[in-house]
């Protein structure tokens, strides 16, 4: 089946620094992607979407870029925080679909 | 406030016994979803639900049941037919299956 995969296990980086988390998809009908946050114990935090119709949007320090002929999503966060260590999960929707989840990364950010 | 809730935060089940979840929203979402989370692992689909009175079987659907007889509410029972329910649960609404999800806080569940 279609699946949505991370480069990266792991990240640590350390505190000021811009962190990059990468992920890969596999269904190029995808059309609607997302990244999520997840803190321990809790449920994950949408931070910031993007749709098949933009290869780049940005939010409050962060940013989503797509590049769709390699299917391919990032997330960046500039000057990372030591709350923003969390596993990072990107999910993709092919056209009419469910949300298909990636199985995460998890940020470390060292003070 | 707006938001998604579950309950409880820590559940406790001893082998044999069936256990209900509750999911609760006031969004006035349509679609509401059931996760299932082990350590160090994503999230996998048990059961869905796009409008009141249907829902749909998901990845992992075995040893699980689900009811949706009123907007708001999502409970999922873990029956004593799934072997190895201790996991994270997490469930979540959006408006359509086009949009993204809100996630409530998820329940801890153990068997004991």
């Amino acid at each position: 089946g279609e699946s949505v995969g991370l480069h990266l296990p792991t990240l640590s980086v350390q505190e000021g620094d811009n962190s990059i988390i990468n992920c890969a998809y596999s269904n190029s009908a995808s059309d609607y992607f997302i990244w999520y946050k997840q803190e321990s114990g809790k449920g994950p935090q949408f931070i910031i979407d993007i749709r098949s119709n933009m290869d780049k949007r940005q939010g409050q320090r962060v940013t989503v870029l797509l590049n769709k002929t390699v299917k391919h999503l990032s997330l960046q966060i500039a000057a990372t925080q030591p709350g923003d260590s969390a596993v990072y999960f990107c999910a993709e929707t092919p056209a009419g679909g469910k949300l298909i989840f990636g199985q995460g990364t998890e940020l470390s950010v060292k003070p | 406030d707006g938001g998604i809730t579950q309950s409880p935060k820590y559940l406790f089940r001893k082998e044999g016994q069936n256990v209900t979840l509750s999911c609760e929203q006031n969004l006035n979402h349509d679609a509401m979803y059931w996760y299932r989370q082990d350590p160090g692992q994503g999230l996998r689909l048990i059961y869905y639900s796009q409008i009141v009175n249907d829902f749909q079987k998901g990845d992992i659907a075995e040893g699980y049941s689900v009811s949706r007889e009123k907007k708001e509410s999502f409970p999922l029972t873990v029956t004593s037919a799934q072997k190895n329910p201790t996991a994270f649960y997490l469930c979540a609404s959006s408006i359509d299956r086009q949009s993204g999800y809100t996630f409530g806080s998820g329940t801890r569940l153990t068997v004991v």
